[in-house]
């Protein structure tokens, strides 16, 4: 059985500083990683996935999120906030043996303060 | 264009009643899903089907059931609604081509409320 957990349901930082949220999964088989940005009343939008290509992946809006099998971690970083960023992220995950279908961690609601 | 798009966006219903959420994607996708978004953002997968076949059944309750009458739709109808139901619906496309990595597209969501 696959889980994720999202380390602070909610992270507060100042715009222009260092965005850091934390993501720890738990998998019988090799992951693949995916991490969703959810703006207010709309849907998820991918920004970037983990395929077992390269550990560090580069996403959309600046955002990148590094793999640590040792760590079993996939924590998504951007050097700078923006007031945009400002919004719901949820890391999952998902493997071939159960169609494909996602497991998130509870989210974590970025804040970003002027 | 929107890829993935839900009807309603909202709705609000009383205990008991039955309603549909509708679903459609024009991506080309073969696997459809859905899940729930409870009141404290936590996003739990329902049912995914591929190709019109349920590939994935969640333990959810027989109250409700998905139908799928081509690959571009997958329906969700719950019957005798209950307070608990009341949740964010989002339904999803990929495809499914024996792997997992390829990406979900969400819908924008449909928020249920049910008095």
């Amino acid at each position: 059985a696959q889980s994720v957990t999202q380390l602070g349901s909610h992270v507060s930082v100042s715009e222009g500083a260092l965005v850091l949220l934390r993501c720890n999964y738990s998998s019988s088989v090799p992951p693949y990683l995916f991490w969703y940005v959810q703006y207010p009343n709309q849907g998820l939008q991918l920004l970037l996935k983990y395929t077992s290509a390269a550990t560090l992946v580069k996403g959309i809006n600046g955002f990148e999120a590094e793999f640590k099998k040792s760590e079993t971690s996939f924590h998504l970083t951007k050097p700078s906030a923006h007031m945009s960023d400002a919004a719901e992220y949820f890391c999952a995950v998902s493997d071939n043996n159960a169609g494909n279908m996602l497991t998130f961690g509870g989210g974590t609601r970025l804040m970003v303060k002027p | 264009d929107t890829a993935v798009s839900q009807t309603p966006k909202y709705l609000v219903t009383q205990m008991g009643n039955d309603k549909s959420i509708k679903c459609e994607q024009n991506l080309g996708h073969d696997t459809m899903y859905w899940y729930k978004q409870d009141s404290k953002k936590f996003l739990k997968i329902m049912f995914s089907y591929n190709n019109k076949e349920l590939i994935i059944n969640e333990t959810v309750p027989n109250r409700f059931s998905p139908k799928s009458p081509d690959k571009a739709h997958l329906n969700l109808h719950i019957n005798s609604l209950e307070l608990g139901d009341s949740a964010v619906y989002f339904c999803a496309s990929s495809v499914l081509r024996g792997g997992a990595t390829d990406t979900q597209y969400f819908g924008p969501g449909t928020r249920l409320t049910v008095l």
